[in-house]
């Protein structure tokens, strides 16, 4: 079974801070995705990623893919309110399933 | 307009009842995902079909049963609901079946069984 583990589990922050999260894993994925979901909602897809070291930005959100495509971080700078959600990782696997983290649920305090 | 909707947005039930969740995209797309979501926040795929047909089946019980009409809803209909089965079940679409076809997901359905 691929896992995909993300941390911090919880993050708390002040507006103007900024921050970086997690996606682990001891699997290769052939792509990985980055999704955000608010409460009530379902995942929206913010990213995907396929090459290894690749960056990819996002107006303040920046995405990396590691470079044995096993791990991807998402940093955000000058943290908004608006940037509050469970932000979820998903990496593609050679069956053509995504596999998804258990999140990171993220709040941004004014 | 709303691309994937499902209905109902909250569902409470009964152990042992039978309930179906009903799911529908306007996105024109051929491919279709029932995913469950648990209380820790994983989701994770139950079944996926492409065009009416079945091709992702993850291990899930054999009470649960989805059914494709047509290209545009996939139903999940759940028999002899047990506590285990709570969760928020969110349907989604994709233009193909590839993996690397965007998934666009609907907004769930609270499922408690009690």
């Amino acid at each position: 079974t691929q896992l995909l583990e993300q941390s911090p589990q919880f993050l708390s922050i002040q507006e103007g801070e900024n921050l970086t999260v997690y996606c682990n894993s001891s699997s290769v994925f052939s792509s990985l995705q980055w999704y955000r979901q608010e409460p009530g909602e379902g995942p929206v897809l913010l990213v995907t990623v396929v090459t290894g070291g690749e960056v990819k930005k996002l107006k303040r959100l920046t995405f990396q893919f590691g470079d044995a495509r096993k791990d991807s971080s998402l940093h955000i700078t000058a943290a908004q309110t608006g940037d509050t959600g469970l932000y979820l990782c998903a990496g593609l696997n050679a069956g053509n399933m995504l596999t998804f983290g258990g999140g990171t649920r993220l709040m941004v305090k004014p | 307009d709303t691309a994937v909707s499902q209905t109902p947005k909250y569902l409470v039930t009964q152990m042992g009842n039978d309930k179906s969740i009903k799911c529908e995209q306007n996105l024109g797309h051929d491919t279709m995902y029932w995913y469950k979501q648990d209380s820790k926040k994983f989701l994770k795929i139950m079944f996926s079909y492409n065009n009416k047909e079945l091709i992702i089946n993850e291990t899930v019980p054999n009470r649960f049963s989805p059914k494709s009409p047509d290209k545009a809803h996939l139903n999940l209909h759940i028999n002899s609901l047990e506590l285990g089965d709570s969760a928020v079940y969110f349907c989604a679409s994709s233009r193909g079946p590839s993996g690397s076809d965007t998934q666009y997901f609907g907004p769930g359905t609270r499922l408690t069984v009690l």
